[in-house]
Order: structure tokens, then sequence, then C-alpha cells
């Protein structure tokens, strides 16, 4: 069957560290894979897409690597803020036009 | 542009009432979809449209109806509301242009309870 996972677990980590969330998926061979930022009683917002052509992606503090053989993305948040505290969701598109999405992992930056 | 607009934020209804959740944009999307987010499963596509008069189903349709008469306005009905269907409800849009790699815009949500 077809499954995009995300650690369930929320992950601590201390300001100025990075944070790596990961994104895996099984039965799918999508074109493109998206990151979203949804922060609690708000709707997702955008945050990076990646291409099947492109090993890595880069926006200011942020990293996106698409790794098709291992069928994983890895996201990456550098000198991580408290601001950054938020849930963080994985999305593919599963078959014509259906943007699917994972559970998210919840990100907590601690002072 | 006010981007992607819900009404309402909260409902609470009995078993067996129906209603119809709306949605609008204002960017001239051909595409849009509706969610519902619960708990550990994440987000779950109910519907989605790629233009007026067109619509179709994605991982979660029984229990809810769509039409899209116009590009802008994309509503969700409930026929019979169920306590299943407790959730928050998320509409989305985005531009398929030339390509479908455009990023997704999200409406605040409606959090919907049935008792």
């Amino acid at each position: 069957s077809q499954k995009i996972e995300q650690n369930s677990e929320a992950l601590n980590i201390q300001e100025g560290k990075t944070a790596t969330l990961t994104c895996n998926y099984t039965n799918y061979s999508p074109a493109y894979l998206q990151w979203y930022r949804q922060d609690p009683g708000r709707g997702p917002v955008f945050l990076l897409l990646i291409r099947e052509n492109e090993k890595e992606k880069r926006k200011e503090r942020l990293k996106v690597t698409f790794d098709t053989t291992l069928k994983q993305s890895l996201f990456h948040i550098t000198a991580s803020q408290p601001a950054d505290s938020a849930t963080y969701l994985c999305a593919l598109l599963g078959g014509y036009n259906k943007l699917i999405f994972g559970a998210g992992t919840r990100l907590a930056v601690h002072p | 542009n006010a981007g992607v607009t819900q009404t309402p934020k909260f409902q609470v209804l009995k078993t067996g009432q129906s209603m119809t959740l709306q949605c609008a944009q204002d960017m001239n999307h051909e595409y849009m979809s509706w969610y519902r987010q619960d708990p550990g499963m994440g987000l779950r596509l109910i519907h989605y449209s790629v233009g007026a008069g067109i619509t179709d189903q994605g991982e979660v349709p029984n229990g809810y109806n769509v039409s899209r008469s116009t590009t802008e306005d994309f509503p969700l009905r409930l026929l019979s509301a169920a306590p299943s269907q407790t959730s928050v409800y998320f509409c989305a849009s985005r531009s398929t242009g030339t390509s479908s790699y455009n990023e997704q815009f999200f409406g605040p949500g409606t959090r919907l309870t049935v008792l």
C-alpha cells in the first residue's frame, strides 16, 4: 500500500542546533516533494519544493534533500530558533492532481 | 488579496443534520481541494476540483459532496453529519498553469464537532 511516513514523536532540540526531520514514502514515484509548516490553529504554509531530479534545495536557513532511491526526503533547519517551533508536513503528488500529506512532525526548539 | 477564506470558523452539529462549509479564493486558481485533519492522521484529501464544473474524489470522499460552479468557490456539503466527521477541515487552492508543481495555499480551517 502507499504510505508517507514522518516521525510521530516530537523532536526537541536546543536553540542554535540543526533540526533534521525525515519523510519516507512507499509505493509512490513522485515528480516532486513539498514541505509545509503548520502552527497550532492555522492552515499549513508552503516552505519548499524539491523536484525528483534535484538532490538538494536551500532557502535561507532551510535545506531539503530528496533521495528517490531511498524514497526519502530530509528537511533541515540550521541555527534553529524558538520561533521555528511548529509542525512540519511533507507532501507529494500521489496520482493525478492529488497532493498527499504525511502526518507531520512537531518540532520544539528550546531556548 | 484575501487568499483562501473559509466560513464558518467553528460549527457544532447534531447527528443527522446537514450543512455546507464555504470556501472561496481570489487568486484565480484552477485547482481547489478539501482536506480533513485528525490527530495523528495528518491531512486527508476529501474532494478536489481542477476547474469550474469538474470535481473528483480524494482519499476519504464518503459522506461529503462538492460542486464547482465558479472558479472562486468550492463548497463542501455534509448531507447527514456523523460523529466520525468531527474534524478540522481545510480548503486549499493552487495554480496549475503550465506546471502542476505550484505551492498550495490553505485557508484557516473550520473546526467541526458532530454530537
